[in-house]
């Protein structure tokens, strides 16, 4: 699986969007970017994935660039029960994942 | 759903005992895997199996044993606690272990310290 880079630690604005970049340069054809995240102490929790399109859902959307080269999870209107650890993860067809270091986003009030 | 179990939440080992955390998953999900995380770092690959009765190494299996009799059942065992193994452990569950995309679902961890 290809690796993936991720800044250490960024901060937000409550109410305002967050917005965390992936570099994954190395990523091949069928493989997925996934984001997990991890709130103090607990399990990871599955964000979104993408292959090639943006995708969003409830939690989060997904920007993929053209290249495929990087990412960036948006969380559109951050709150204080988003500060967590966010991890970015390139995933072939394997369903084992390879968790980096990831993101400690910090939502300030 | 429950979805994925863990027992127990905490425990505490004399070096050279041995004990099996437990993981169960309700959902009927084919692929399971065992996750350490150390402090500070990523979760790293213990074990993994892709249905009942098939297990496989992942990153860091040594110290570990699997089985997997049952589609909802998928225990850890630690042959002989070593105080390099004290972590937290995550069990995770998907549907599939082959293939497009699936997330994965993981427990709320069982917290082992090793003295």
């Amino acid at each position: 699986d290809a690796k993936t880079t991720q800044p250490t630690s960024m901060d937000c604005a409550e109410g305002r969007a967050a917005n965390l970049p992936c570099n994954h340069s190395t990523i091949s054809g069928n493989e997925y970017v996934y984001w997990y995240r991890q709130i103090h102490s607990q399990g990871p929790q599955y964000i979104i994935h993408g292959l090639k399109n943006n995708e969003t859902n409830e939690m989060a959307s997904l920007i993929i660039t053209e290249d495929r080269k990087s990412s960036t999870l948006i969380l559109p209107h951050a709150t204080l029960r988003d500060t967590a650890v966010y991890y970015c993860i390139v995933r072939g067809t394997r369903a084992a994942l390879t968790f980096g270091k990831g993101t400690l986003l910090t939502v300030n009030p | 759903n429950a979805g994925v179990t863990q027992t127990p939440k905490f425990q505490v080992l004399k070096t050279g005992q041995s004990m099996t955390l437990q993981c169960a998953q309700d959902m009927n999900h084919e692929y399971m895997s065992w996750y350490r995380q150390d402090p500070g770092m990523g979760l790293r690959l213990i074990h993994y199996s892709v249905g009942a009765g098939i297990t496989d190494q992942g990153e860091v299996p040594n110290g570990y044993n699997v089985s997997r009799s049952t589609t909802e059942d998928f225990p850890l065992r630690l042959l002989s606690a070593a105080p390099s193994q004290t972590s937290v452990y995550f069990c995770a569950s998907s549907y599939t272990g082959f293939g497009g995309p699936n997330e994965q679902f993981f427990g709320p961890g069982t917290r082992l310290t090793v003295l």
